[in-house]
């Protein structure tokens, strides 16, 4: 099985100031197959990344994915008050599909 | 525009067996990874499995048998059945599906969740 460590457990960051959040794979992940997601509170997840850097439909530019092997980032640029959610890494290039623990985004 | 909507009982009582279906509305049945996640309260997001169009199916082992994931072309829908529910089991079970926009096997599109508890 592919492990998924999301770091850190909780971001704590201010309007307009950016966010940097960590996904670490225990092996290397096809980059065709990573992606993150955003769970708002009461909400389903919402895909934001996929193939690690490109942007879902409707999803504002300030959200950036990169990496590859078995280290991803999700850096969202300008923090804004809506982006409060916790955010998941996902990989399905295994034949088991895993999510990281979940990031939790916090908004000062 | 597509959407997913979960239906099936709330309550479910232990070692009985959880059955939950997905109804596809604004496309039909076809090339898509038709896809099941659950998520515990209090916790992160665990894949179930999933049923390609064709019937193909693919199981997250942790579930030991107990799952099987199916599509329905007529009725455009898919189901969930998971056998000998324990407590462990309560989760809230999102319904899920790749989209054309996106890439295979990147779940685009999410129902809104239903939540199932297992309790006598």
């Amino acid at each position: 099985d592919i492990v998924l460590t999301q770091s850190p457990g909780t971001l704590s960051v201010s309007p307009g100031e950016r966010a940097t959040l960590s996904c670490r794979a225990s092996q290397s992940v096809g980059s065709y197959y990573f992606a993150w997601y955003q769970q708002r509170p009461g909400q389903a997840p919402r895909l934001l990344i996929y193939g690690t850097s490109n942007r879902a439909t409707g999803i504002p530019d300030r959200f950036s994915g990169s990496g590859s092997g078995t280290d991803f980032t999700l850096t969202i640029s300008r923090l804004e008050p809506e982006d409060s959610a916790v955010y998941y890494c996902q990989q399905s290039g295994d034949s088991l599909w895993t999510f990281g623990q979940g990031t939790k985004v916090e908004i000062k | 525009q597509v959407q997913l909507q979960e239906s099936g009982p709330g309550l479910v009582k232990p070692s009985e067996t959880l059955s939950l279906t997905c109804t596809v509305s604004g496309g039909s049945i076809s090339s898509y990874y038709y896809t099941w996640i659950r998520e515990p309260p209090g916790k992160g997001l665990q894949w179930i499995g999933y049923a390609y169009y064709t019937g193909t199916t693919n199981y997250n082992p942790s579930l030991k048998g107990r799952v099987t994931i199916s599509v329905d072309k007529s009725k455009n829908h898919f189901s969930l059945t998971l056998t000998s529910v324990t407590a462990a089991d309560t989760a809230v079970y999102y319904c899920a599906r790749d989209s054309a926009a996106a890439a295979p096997r990147v779940l685009g599109y999410w129902g809104r969740g239903t939540l199932v508890a297992v309790s006598s």
